[in-house]
């Protein structure tokens, strides 16, 4: 069965770096394309990065690009997403997503992780 | 850029009663990329319907949508106990977007 794994969240300074990882199981990840989204407490969703199925192409909100990167490695099943020059506001649970048809990107998701916390204090 | 937005921001309503959730795009967007899920406390989303009107594997088909152009709708048509969530419409044009979500309580 379809699983995703979220790992590495935690309390992390203003101004440094993390890494989320998204281990995934019961499918190949090569086949989708991934998304992270997050969710801020108490607040509603937001997509914050996509990879492609086969990494060619990334795409990033605007309230990220130039500090996270996502990248994958697919004989590994992760997903990853690099977090730089942290936020008070980049804090919030992050989900990683599969989209719904291989090979596609059709921008939703069938599946999720449950999310890992990122909390970078003001 | 795309704003969408969604009325009520809460729903108060009974169990067995209709629930009808608004989704309204600030500019048309294509069906085939609008999407309805379901959050509740502590959880993460479900995808409940995509391309505007098709359930996902498993949904009840107590839920339905339907809309086109800018105006969409989450119809839940007797709610039962497990259905009072968070509901998020979303698009995907040059970027996947959230609607602020409707809390059906």
């Amino acid at each position: 069965q379809v699983q995703l794994e979220e790992s590495g969240g935690g309390v992390v300074q203003p101004g440094r770096s993390l890494r989320l990882s998204c281990v995934a199981s019961g499918f190949s990840l090569s086949r989708y394309g991934m998304h992270w989204v997050r969710q801020a407490p108490g607040k509603g969703l937001e997509w914050v990065a996509l990879s492609w199925y086969d990494g060619s192409n990334r795409q990033y909100a605007d309230s990220v690009k130039g500090r996270f990167t996502i990248s994958r490695d697919n004989p590994m099943n992760t997903l990853y997403l690099q977090m730089n020059s942290l936020r008070a506001e980049d804090t919030a649970v992050y989900y990683c997503a599969r989209e719904y048809s291989d090979y596609e990107s059709e921008g939703f998701f069938d599946y999720w992780g449950q999310g890992t916390l990122v909390t970078v204090p003001s | 850029e795309i704003v969408l937005t969604q009325s009520p921001g809460t729903l108060s309503l009974s169990p067995g009663e209709r629930a009808t959730l608004s989704c309204r795009a600030s500019q048309s967007v294509s069906s085939t990329y609008l999407a309805w899920y379901q959050q509740k406390r502590g959880q993460a989303p479900r995808l409940l319907i995509y391309g505007a009107v098709k359930r996902a594997t498993g949904i009840p088909d107590r839920f339905s949508g339907s809309g086109s152009g800018t105006d969409f709708t989450l119809t839940i048509s007797r709610l039962e106990p497990e259905d009072f969530a968070v509901y998020y419409c979303q698009q995907y044009g040059t970027s996947p977007l959230f609607g602020q979500g409707t809390k059906l309580e």
